[in-house]
């Protein structure tokens, strides 16, 4: 199993410019959510979803859109990306309702804004 | 508002020796906290995972406590190796009205180990 594949590694964006960043897993998880991790704070949580179909806000969803088509990909679009988005994006899946299951996350997205 | 706190912020050791490393937290209604290893540069991998009936958990030379009274976990980790030199990040889940683990995530504890 590969797990949680992200897509790009890198990123670097124009202000005002859009774009989406990839997840997917081939763990039958669920339950996916993206997170963004910024120098000296906790991973913040910015969108989730319990299944195909089904997407909910977390934390911080400001500027941020989801869909989930289907259970392996979820993606995360940035519509007009700003400075204050330029962080490093984490995805991660579980399975959902159990609650010894850990998250599995994939090797972030490092985006810049300028 | 839910909040992890963790301490110290960050910690050097040298090879072979203890270290403990604490988490604090204020979620409500607690499900689970978990301790995550994050290597620079990858996304963080689960260590641990304990609900409120669990007081302690080990996964080879990593062990977490938890106390729900007081609501503080650490994590111990024996006989220090250069490998361990990560973040350590302690994460309290709690069940939303739709039947999802929410976790709040502690800003980490920088671990260096040296030689």
């Amino acid at each position: 199993n590969a797990g949680v594949t992200q897509t790009p590694k890198f990123q670097v964006l124009k202000t005002g410019q859009s774009m989406t960043l990839q997840c997917a897993q081939d763990m039958n998880h669920e339950y996916m959510s993206w997170y963004r991790q910024d120098p000296g704070m906790g991973l913040r949580l910015i969108h989730y979803s319990v299944g195909a179909g089904i997407t909910d806000q977390g934390e911080v969803p400001n500027g941020y859109n989801v869909s989930r088509s289907t259970t392996e990909d979820f993606p995360l679009r940035l519509l007009s990306a700003a400075p204050s988005q330029t962080s490093v994006y984490f995805c991660a899946s579980s399975y959902r309702g159990q609650i010894n299951s850990p998250l599995h996350f994939g090797n972030g997205t490092r985006l810049t804004v300028t | 508002k839910n909040q992890v706190e963790q301490s110290p912020q960050s910690l050097i050791i040298l090879e072979g020796k203890n270290c403990t490393l604490q988490c604090n937290y204020t979620v409500s209604p607690f499900s689970n906290l978990r301790w995550y290893k994050q290597d620079t540069g990858r996304g963080p991998v689960s260590l641990t995972i304990m609900t409120f009936s669990e007081n302690t958990k080990s996964n080879g030379r990593y062990t977490a406590t938890l106390d729900a009274d007081t609501k503080q976990s650490s994590l111990h980790i024996t006989a220090s190796q250069l490998s361990d030199s990560a973040s350590y990040i302690c994460v309290v889940s709690h069940l939303s009205s739709g039947g999802s683990y929410i976790p709040t995530f502690g800003r980490g504890t920088s671990l260096i180990v040296h030689p």
